[in-house]
């Protein structure tokens, strides 16, 4: 059964801290993404990469940034963490512009 | 842009019966899909129905069909004899083509309770 599979399910993390969200996929797709959700406001794009080493930013990429070292992974980072950023995070991939996403499971992240 | 909403926070619908859940969407694409996404308690997004914006048939995946009125940029979700476990999160998205790199954009959510 193919698979996104996010490391963490539950985080917490303290203000400032650097926080690394894992996401590795074994689809061998070229697209991946990573989106936040909170309610009311649905799926919001952070970032995405089309590529190995290559990136876009999304909608809100502000306080964020990724890395794609090899294919299967795509980390989203966030460089000094706020509370702010306490949402859900949810990895996708997807093969071509056709198909839809496949899911990771999410991560929630509380910042204190 | 391209923007989508869900006009209803949330609905609800007893078991058995029909439910229907609206979305509209702007764009000056013409070559696009549509998709619908549930997301159960446990988080997992789940690909419920897909539409192409070049098919008129409109989509169907068991009890789940859509109503895509292209005119009207509209893409509803019609679920057929409702069952405790479509209780969710469910989301429109849309996605063009060309160089959007398969960027989906995605509505705000609409709650679905079944009551049984």
């Amino acid at each position: 059964d193919v698979k996104v599979t996010q490391s963490s399910r539950y985080l917490v993390k303290r203000t400032g801290e650097k926080v690394f969200l894992e996401c590795v996929q074994d689809m061998d797709h070229e697209n991946m993404f990573w989106y936040r959700q909170d309610p009311g406001l649905g799926l919001r794009l952070i970032y995405f990469s089309y590529d190995v080493k290559m990136k876009e930013k999304g909608d809100i990429p502000e306080g964020y940034s990724v890395s794609r070292e090899k294919k299967e992974r795509f980390s989203l980072i966030l460089e000094s963490a706020s509370t702010n950023q306490t949402s859900m995070y949810l990895c996708a991939s997807r093969d071509s512009w056709r198909s839809g996403y496949t899911f990771g499971s999410g991560t929630r992240l509380t910042v204190v | 842009a391209q923007t989508v909403t869900q006009s209803q926070p949330e609905m609800s619908v007893q078991e058995a019966e029909t439910v229907t859940l609206s979305c509209t969407y702007d764009t000056s694409e013409s070559d696009y899909y549509l998709f619908w996404y549930k997301q159960p308690p446990s988080r997992q997004m789940i690909l419920v129905i897909r539409q192409e914006a070049y098919k008129q048939q409109n989509a169907t995946e068991n009890r789940f069909s859509v109503n895509f009125q292209k005119a009207a940029k509209s893409f509803s979700l019609k679920i057929s004899d409702s069952q405790l476990g479509d209780a969710a999160m469910y989301f429109c998205a849309f996605n063009a083509g060309g160089t959007s790199y398969g960027k989906l954009t995605f509505g705000q959510g609409t709650i679905l309770t079944v009551h049984p």
